[in-house]
C-alpha cells in the first residue's frame, strides 16, 4: 500500500491475554518504529528496527514486550500477560533509513484497551 | 523520558490570528521535526529543520531553531479551522541510534 497500515484498529482485550499488534511499512523503508501513546500524553519510544542491525529495545517497558520483523517488512509486536495500564495506542512508523533519522511515516494506529 | 517540552500545552484562537508554538530540548541535536496529529490519527510530518539551519518555510509554516537555546519555534500564519490538531515536535539526538524523541504535544484550537 501507500502508507503505513496497521492492525488492528482497535482491541479490546482481557487482562492477563496475550496481543499482537501489526505493522506494515512502506515498501523499501529499511527503519521501522514502535510508540506508544497513552491517553493526552506524547509518544513513548519502544523499539526501533533498521535493515539487518540489530533492533533498538531500549525503550521496551518490560519483558512482556517483544516485537519482531520479519524479512525487512512487517513487524509484529506482541504484548504477552496484559496489564491495564499496557492501555493505549500504538504507532508504528517506518522511514527510508538512510543518514541522519529524517520524516517518519505514521500508521493510524492500533488502540489497545485491556479491561 | 521526555526530550522536547512544548509551550503552551493547549492554545486557542481565532481563525486568522497567527499561531506560536514552542519547544525546548535539552541535549545536542541532529534537527528537529514537527509533526501534527487529529483527534484518533496517526502522526504527520511538517517540517524539519537541522542543527545547522535557523529557519525555514514551508506554506504557511514557519519554523526557527535557537541551538544555543536549545529551541525551536513554529509559527502557523492565517490560521483556519482545519488547522486544530495537536502538534508534538520531536528531536534527533545526537549519538541517539536514528530515533526521535518527542515532547508531549500543544492542542491547537481554532475558533471560526
Amino acid at each position: 500500500g501507500a502508507g503505513v497500515s496497521q492492525s488492528p484498529s482497535n482491541k479490546v482485550t482481557e487482562k492477563g491475554k496475550d496481543v499482537e499488534l501489526r505493522c506494515d511499512p512502506i515498501s523499501g523503508h529499511t527503519a521501522l518504529y514502535w510508540y506508544r501513546q497513552s491517553l493526552g500524553q506524547g509518544l513513548e519510544f519502544l523499539i526501533y528496527f533498521q535493515g539487518n542491525s540489530a533492533p533498538d529495545k531500549s525503550g521496551l517497558p518490560s519483558d512482556r514486550f517483544s516485537a519482531e520483523r520479519t524479512g525487512g517488512s512487517v513487524s509484529t509486536l506482541t504484548i504477552q500477560r496484559t496489564q491495564q495500564e499496557d492501555s493505549a495506542v500504538y504507532l508504528c512508523a517506518s522511514s527510508t533509513g538512510q543518514g541522519d533519522t529524517g520524516e517518519l511515516f505514521f500508521g493510524e494506529g492500533s488502540r489497545l484497551t485491556v479491561l | 523520558s521526555q526530550q522536547g517540552e512544548e509551550d503552551p500545552q493547549a492554545l486557542s484562537i481565532q481563525e486568522g490570528e497567527n499561531a506560536t508554538m514552542n519547544c525546548s530540548y535539552k541535549t545536542s541535536i541532529n534537527n528537529l521535526q514537527w509533526y501534527r496529529q487529529n483527534s484518533g490519527r496517526g502522526l504527520v510530518h511538517l517540517i524539519l529543520i537541522r542543527s545547522n539551519e535557523r529557519e525555514k518555510h514551508s506554506g504557511r509554516l514557519r519554523v526557527t531553531l535557537d541551538t544555543s537555546k536549545k529551541s525551536s519555534s513554529l509559527l502557523i500564519t492565517a490560521s483556519r479551522a482545519a488547522d486544530t490538531a495537536s502538534y508534538f515536535c520531536a528531536t534527533d539526538e545526537t549519538g541517539a541510534n536514528s530515533k526521535l524523541t518527542f515532547g508531549k504535544g500543544i492542542t491547537l484550537s481554532v475558533r471560526p
